[in-house]
């Protein structure tokens, strides 16, 4: 099925450890997104990729460092992990000439103890 | 001032009620407007889009008054199936992409 796989699905980690989230997408989108939600606070934007080749930051980047490997995949990591960063992650992607929005990917629910 | 203001609710209606939600924004410079709905711990998956001239789908329909910088979003004949988040959504456009904004979500319970 058409659409933008995240993995992993759950993690848990300890302070100061590193992770990468993973998210591709197959619908040849030109602009991919990570957000993060968290209760209350709704869905921010902490890294976008307009194009491949490009990143740019969003409301919320500090603590995160983003790839724009190739078309296909935008990766997010967390350098060193803080209790502050456990939230729902959530990758999209979207086209410019698309007016429906963004396709999201199912989540990443990271807990950092 | 958030970008995108909603009463977080949640509203808890019988089943066949109308509700409605409200949602505002503070960028006058918005062009575009979107409902999202989301389901309890799954991904935001978009509902409608909202025209300037107003628009159905279905039970649903969307109003936009730019003058007043609100969208509305009106569900008639409530279902249990509709129990979910609402989020708001604006769209801001830069030169080669669009960011969307999102309000924190209005939650409705309907109830048999």
């Amino acid at each position: 099925n058409a659409g933008v796989t995240q993995t992993p699905k759950f993690q848990v980690l300890k302070t100061g450890q590193s992770m990468t989230l993973q998210c591709a997408q197959d619908m040849n989108h030109n602009s991919m997104y990570w957000y993060r939600q968290d209760p209350g606070m709704g869905l921010r934007l902490i890294y976008y990729s307009a194009s491949e080749g490009t990143t740019d930051k969003g409301e919320v980047p500090n603590g995160y460092n983003v790839s724009r490997l190739n078309k296909r995949e935008f990766s997010l990591r967390l350098e060193s992990a803080a209790p502050s960063q456990t939230s729902v992650y959530f990758c999209a992607s979207s086209e410019v000439q698309d007016y429906r929005g963004y396709t999201f990917g199912s989540g990443t629910r990271l807990t950092v103890v | 001032r958030k970008e995108v203001e909603q009463d977080p609710g949640p509203f808890n209606v019988p089943e066949g009620a109308t509700v409605a939600f409200n949602c505002t924004y503070s960028n006058s410079a918005s062009q575009s407007f979107f409902w999202y709905r989301q389901d309890c711990r799954k991904e935001p998956k978009l509902l409608m889009s909202v025209y300037s001239s107003g628009n159905e789908d279905g039970r649903f329909t969307a109003q936009l008054n730019r003058a007043s910088q609100y969208i509305s979003l009106l569900i008639r004949d409530s279902k249990l199936s509709d129990s979910a988040t609402y989020l708001c959504v604006v769209i801001l456009w830069g030169d080669s992409s669009y960011k969307l904004i999102f309000g924190s979500g209005t939650r409705l319970l309907v109830r048999p």
